[in-house]
């Protein structure tokens, strides 16, 4: 596609719930980064895919957060047992030349409750 | 611990005239630097960017300027325009690294 796709754009579940976030890089881009964005903060790192294989997931806050890539394309960042604190913007790059490269996509707005 | 600052969480300027964002780092082993505009509802796009090899980088109307010895840069737009108004954010990389560094952001607003 033209850009990075990231559905669904908003999410609210309850505390406790599994919740999965979608992203769809741009076609070709074999680098796809998943940041988060809380209120009032810059973006902050999660986790960097090259291909298909997590090739730094440093900034995963927990285990239960996880992220695949099966076919080195699109992505799925999961969390699981849901916190009101997990409540914030989760923003999805991708590049084809490292940090002097990304796109990043609109986001998904999740919402614990 | 916040490696990426900016302590202005706002900025108002005329129309026409210059605005001057500010961003301050602590990590000395950032050697790439980059500017992202938000606006509301999408991902951050990427504005300007400097190596640390350079003191200064222009793009048009956006010029950027690295201090390393007082590990502080600065965007300069000018002349603003209404459609300027966004949040921008200042972020860092370091040398090999594939993450960003991000600050807090300032939300710029041009008055017509």
């Amino acid at each position: 596609g033209a850009g990075v796709s990231q559905t669904p754009s908003n999410k609210v579940t309850e505390k406790g719930k599994y919740v999965e976030l979608r992203c769809d890089p741009i076609s070709g881009h074999t680098a796809l980064y998943w940041y988060r964005q809380s209120l009032g903060q810059g973006p902050e790192f999660l986790i960097y895919f090259q291909g298909t294989g997590a090739a730094d997931d440093s900034g995963l806050p927990n285990d239960r957060f996880f992220a695949v890539r099966p076919e080195g394309s699109v992505s799925t960042l999961k969390i699981q047992r849901t916190e009101r604190g997990d409540s914030a913007v989760y923003l999805c790059a991708s590049s084809s030349q490292g940090v002097y490269g990304y796109t990043f996509g609109s986001g998904t707005r999740l919402t614990v409750v | 611990d916040q490696q990426v600052k900016q302590n202005s969480p706002s900025l108002s300027v005329q129309e026409g005239r210059i605005s001057i964002l500010n961003c301050d780092y602590t990590n000395s082993m950032f050697d790439y630097f980059l500017w992202y505009k938000k606006y509301p509802a999408e991902g951050p796009t990427f504005l300007i960017s400097i190596s640390s090899i350079k003191d200064k980088n222009e793009d048009g109307r956006f010029t950027v300027f690295l201090n390393k010895s007082a590990k502080h840069l600065s965007l300069h737009i000018v002349p603003s325009q209404p459609g300027d108004s966004a949040v921008y954010f200042c972020a860092a990389s370091r040398a090999g690294a594939n993450n960003l560094f991000f600050g807090t952001g300032t939300r710029l607003t041009v008055i017509p």
